[in-house]
């Protein structure tokens, strides 16, 4: 059962323009969500995260929303660039672990190309 | 500051062997975990450690074994390699509050078992 999805493995965009990663999941007792971003050969990355009493949270050219009724949240990336080329995962946490840890779910990625 | 640092890099295993990936700390996270990556799958956890001793099983365990003698290192054992582990493996680790959210990740082992 896939609680974190992200339906499109690739999007393709032209440099400049906006990239729209997409996430959507299933556990209404989510409160906390986070973007990674992963190069070949590397691990991943922390980009951005939102609580879940917010709809929105903004780094730079990263945006991050949140729209709890329709358990759906974007990274929006403006403008992009051929740097942002990458996989990007999605991730929902809920469960504190045993001594007080965050169990993180993860979404199956989507790979991003950014085109000059 | 090194980061979280995994090795090897790459390993080939036989169905049946064993063996240890090896992952390291020096940022003096509390929170340690193990992580596989399988296409169509996401990063799925394996195991955690929430400090020296103290270790927990995440969603995927079968096959693994983990301990935490120090606050810096955190290997996977391997019992008995089989086909199914064949994947890519990340560490991961993180200072508890304030950022008990953010997972910092080393780069990875790739696995493949013959």
């Amino acid at each position: 059962d896939q609680q974190v999805k992200q339906n499109s493995p690739s999007l393709s965009v032209q440099e400049g323009r906006i990239s729209i990663l997409n996430c959507d999941y299933t556990n209404s007792m989510f409160d906390y969500f986070l973007w990674y971003k992963k190069y070949p050969a590397e691990g991943p990355t922390f980009l951005i995260s939102i609580s879940s009493i917010k709809d929105k949270n903004e780094d730079g050219r990263f945006t991050v929303f949140l729209n709890k009724s329709a358990k759906h949240l974007s990274l929006h990336i403006v403008p992009s660039q051929p740097g942002d080329s990458a996989v990007y995962f999605c991730a929902a946490s809920a469960i504190v672990l045993t001594g007080g840890g965050n169990k993180l779910t993860f979404g199956t990625g989507t790979q991003l190309k950014v085109e000059l | 500051n090194a980061g979280v640092t995994q090795t090897p890099k790459f390993q080939v295993l036989k169905t049946g062997q064993s063996m240890t990936l090896q992952c390291a700390q020096d940022m003096n996270h509390e929170y340690m975990s193990w992580y596989r990556q399988d296409p169509g799958m996401g990063l799925r956890l394996i195991h955690y450690s929430v400090g020296a001793g103290i270790t927990d099983q995440g969603e995927v365990p079968n096959g693994y074994n983990v301990s935490r003698s120090t606050t810096e290192d955190f290997p996977l054992r391997l019992l008995s390699a089989a086909p199914s582990q064949t994947s890519v493996y990340f560490c991961a680790s993180n200072p508890g509050q304030p950022s008990r959210y953010e997972q910092y990740f080393g780069p990875g082992t790739r696995l493949t078992v013959t």
